[in-house]
């Protein structure tokens, strides 16, 4: 195993269901990000863990919910979504400071909300 | 309100001819810059990045122009061959210091056409 891996790779889910999302990163790396991908939109920051600890929510709603148990896996918890999270949810990680911003991307989860 | 911008969602360009990829910052704190490259169905890998002390980096086929004063950086690709067909990220890192993440640009899709 390398780099960082997600699972799963596709995800279907109803509004009512409760499902996760795992990475896990083989890289040593010590900071692990979530990011969403919505069509004809910018990478959006959800959530940073250093050192397993969460050092930014970037303003998201509760119906997300990450985990950090270690420092090579992140999980994120999801439920009572709408059809709007729609998207494609890339984790990522890194080991700063150098260099400074360079991030190690996962292939991504495609969820799609019914 | 977008702090990285990529103002065209695509490009075509023949194979063997330059690409130009740009992409416009508004936040004069920014210092650090990557271009990242997305293929369907895979996470974003980095590509090259440039410092804010320099105007040009170079690695390969691949340069990265940067214009402080127009805060504006471009990604030229010479000669473009097919398989650079995918989708360029912008991103842009301020300081001070640790993980502050990156900011991304709605993405550039390049067709290079044999």
């Amino acid at each position: 195993e390398t780099g960082v891996t997600q699972t799963p790779r596709h995800l279907v889910m109803g509004m009512t269901n409760k499902k996760s999302l795992k990475c896990e990163q083989h890289l040593g790396h010590n900071a692990m990000y979530w990011y969403k991908q919505s069509a004809k939109k910018p990478l959006e920051l959800m959530f940073v863990y250093n050192f397993k600890e969460q050092t930014e929510n970037n303003s998201v709603p509760s119906r997300f919910s990450p985990e950090c148990p270690n420092s090579s896996h992140l999980f994120l918890h999801l439920h009572t979504l709408q059809p709007e999270d729609s998207a494609l949810y890339l984790c990522a990680s890194s080991q700063p400071p150098s260099p400074p911003g360079e991030l190690f991307f996962g292939e991504g989860s495609r969820l799609t909300v019914l | 309100d977008q702090q990285v911008k990529q103002n065209s969602p695509s490009l075509s360009v023949q194979e063997g001819r330059i690409s130009i990829l740009n992409c416009d910052y508004t936040n004069s704190m920014f210092d650090y810059f990557l271009w990242y490259k997305k293929y369907p169905a895979e996470g974003p890998t980095f590509l090259i990045s440039i410092s804010s002390i320099k105007d040009k980096n170079e690695d390969g086929r691949f340069t990265v122009f940067l214009n402080k004063s127009a805060k504006h950086l471009s990604l030229h690709i010479v000669p473009s061959q097919p398989g650079d067909s995918a989708v360029y990220f912008c991103a842009a890192f301020s300081p001070p210091s640790g993980n502050t993440p990156l900011v991304f640009g709605k993405g550039t899709r390049l067709s290079v056409i044999a």
